[in-house]
């Protein structure tokens, strides 16, 4: 079945620290693959995606996710975390059919 | 233009209230959707129209009623809704994904939450 698994359900991270949010995905052909944050009571933001070609994928706020098929994960990453990313993450693979499967979501926390 | 917009912002119901969320986008995209989503979960797919024809209806109950009056506008309209309805409401947009070459990105607005007393 199609699924997107986010395993950690919070992470907290110092400000300027680095940051991995995982996500693993169960699709049977080549995935169509995005990041989107969302900030408490707002709309879902299009941090970046994937389909084929190079697969590190550069965003937007300087954030940047890696496509591993061998894994069948599409890591999230940022150098430095600023005190303004702290927001619900959720990794998505588009199945067809219009319908997008989203991740239960990663929550950051960013301390100073 | 990237955006999509929503109004209202909030919405207070009561069960018997009749109410229409709106949703509104100009960037030629084709495809237009409604999501529910609870505190702390993903958003669920409702409704999405294609062409401003419903292409699916995601077992929603009719006391939702999408409308789509033209390519750039969504309505969603309420009527005697339950307290378990209160959430907030997404619409998003999107190109056609089964054109060649279109990435399946959609384009959420910012919401409208829900509060059914």
């Amino acid at each position: 079945a199609q699924s997107v698994t986010q395993p950690d359900i919070h992470i907290t991270v110092s400000e300027g620290a680095s940051l991995e949010l995982r996500c693993n995905y169960s699709y049977g052909a080549t995935p169509y693959l995005f990041w989107y944050v969302q900030s408490p009571g707002q709309g879902l933001q299009l941090l970046l995606k994937y389909f084929s070609g190079d697969t590190l994928v550069q965003g937007i706020k300087g954030f940047e996710a890696e496509f591993k098929r061998s894994q069948s994960s599409f890591n999230l990453r940022k150098p430095s975390v600023h005190w303004s990313d702290a927001a619900e993450y959720f990794c998505a693979v588009y199945t067809g059919g219009f319908k997008t499967i989203f991740g239960a979501g990663t929550r950051l926390f960013v301390k100073a | 233009d990237t955006e999509v917009t929503q109004t209202p912002k909030h919405l207070v119901m009561g069960m018997t209230n009749k109410k229409s969320l709106k949703c509104e986008q100009h960037m030629g995209h084709r495809a237009m959707y409604w999501y529910k989503q609870k505190a702390k979960k993903p958003p669920e797919l409702m409704f999405v129209y294609s062409y401003e024809k419903l292409s699916i209806n995601e077992s929603v109950p009719s006391r939702f009623s999408p409308e789509c009056p033209n390519s750039s506008l969504l309505n969603l309209h309420l009527h005697a809704l339950q307290p378990e309805d209160s959430a907030l409401y997404l619409c998003a947009s999107s190109h056609d994904p089964r054109l060649a070459g279109v990435l399946h990105e959609q384009y959420f607005g910012p919401g409208t939450r829900l509060t059914v007393t």
